[in-house]
This record gives structure tokens, sequence and C-alpha cells, in this order.
């Protein structure tokens, strides 16, 4: 979706290694957020970010860290990856009470 | 955790049958409830925002009805199409800056 920017599309890591899926958006707004995605499962909230400068964790946080940079852009780290973070990760903003999300990550832990 | 749930988790149908979705959600701290249309291999796009109780929306042959005191929404299709098929999503807000809780989705396959 225009606005929000989300790398890399796809990633394939070894299990124990570490990355970090940028988010980053144009449209000036403060609430952010960071799903995974799994079948049978919609859309899990990891991480979001009301405010520059604060986070808050979501229903499944664990294996994850976030940063909140600035007000354009919120970052999520897996510091060790494991198979079980095998999903497709999605950013999100809310802007006038409606969400729009960045195109994915589809990352595999092998 | 808010508990959001959608029923059917999945529905058959063939072009030209109307069908509808149910979303159910804590009638508390309710703020705003949403529902998204979501294609495989896309990005989920929002089709309404509702708040008011009693909320009726509509978009073409898809519609919305809101009641926040018992807690649910539906959703319709009137006249399905092959390309109505996706995942349709519903999410509940209970707040301006608070999260949006989704739920599993029911995912529509609509075939000649």
């Amino acid at each position: 979706n225009a606005g929000v920017t989300q790398t890399p599309k796809f990633q394939v890591l070894k299990t124990g290694q570490s990355m970090t899926l940028q988010c980053a958006q144009d449209m000036n707004h403060n609430s952010m957020y960071w799903y995974r995605q799994d079948p049978g499962m919609g859309l899990r909230l990891i991480y979001y970010s009301a405010s520059e400068g604060t986070t808050d964790k979501g229903e499944v946080p664990n294996g994850y860290n976030v940063s909140r940079l600035n007000k354009r852009e919120f970052s999520l780290r897996l510091e060790s990856a494991a198979p079980s973070q095998t999903s497709v990760y999605f950013c999100a903003i809310l802007r006038v009470g409606e969400a729009f999300f960045g195109q994915g990550t589809r990352l595999t832990v092998v | 955790i808010l508990n959001v749930e959608q029923s059917p988790q999945s529905l058959h149908v063939q072009e030209g049958d109307s069908t509808n979705f149910t979303c159910s959600f804590p009638s508390s701290n309710f703020y705003a409830l949403h529902w998204y249309r979501w294609e495989t291999a896309k990005s989920p796009e929002a089709l309404f925002v509702m708040t008011l109780n009693g909320d009726e929306k509509k978009k073409g042959r898809i519609s919305a009805t809101l009641n926040t005191k018992e807690g649910y929404s539906y959703l319709y299709i009137k006249g399905s199409q092959p390309e109505d098929s996706a995942t349709y999503l519903c999410a509940l807000n209970t707040g301006t800056a608070s999260k949006l809780t989704f739920g599993t989705g029911t995912r529509l396959q609509v075939t000649l």
C-alpha cells in the first residue's frame, strides 16, 4: 500500500541467525503495528507503538524486539530466529481509524 | 487478550449466491469495528470502519451491520462473484491509540 514500505519482501534465515524487518511510513501517523500471519490464525499482533518513543507488547511478543526510531520508522528484530517464527509479517499504521498495511515479508527459518 | 471470533471459518458458494459472515467481539471498551478484505499474496484492504451501534455501511454488493450492545457485526455479500473470493477479516479497536485485534477470518471461495 502506498505510504507504508516494508523490507525485505522475502528472507530465508538459518536457526539462530538474527535479522531486522524495516517499516517506514510517510503518512505522518502515530500508531504503527507489527503483525504475523499464520495459516488458520489470522493476523496476530506482535508489538505496537502508539507514538514515537513508546512500544507495547501485543499478543505474541516472545522472540521479538522492536524499535520506534522516530515517527516514521518502526523496526522488528529477531535476535535468534527459530523455525516457529516462519511466517508472513505485516507492518501497519492506523490512519483515521483505518489500517494501512505494508506489502508483507515472507520469512522462512530453516 | 481480546477475543474476536469469526464464523464460519470458510465458505464455498456458487456465483450469484448471497452470503453473510459473523464477527463477535467483547462489547466493553468498544471504539470501532473494522472489516478488511484480504486476497492471497496481497495486503489486507479496508472495507468498512464502523463506530456506532446500529451502523449500516454499504459498498457495492457488500454491506455490514453493527450491534455494539450485543457485540457482533455481520458482513453481507449479495450476488457473489468469483472476484469476491478472499479472506474477510474483522478487527476490534478499543481506543484511538490502541491496538487493532483481528479475528481469524472467513475464507470465501466463489465458483462458477
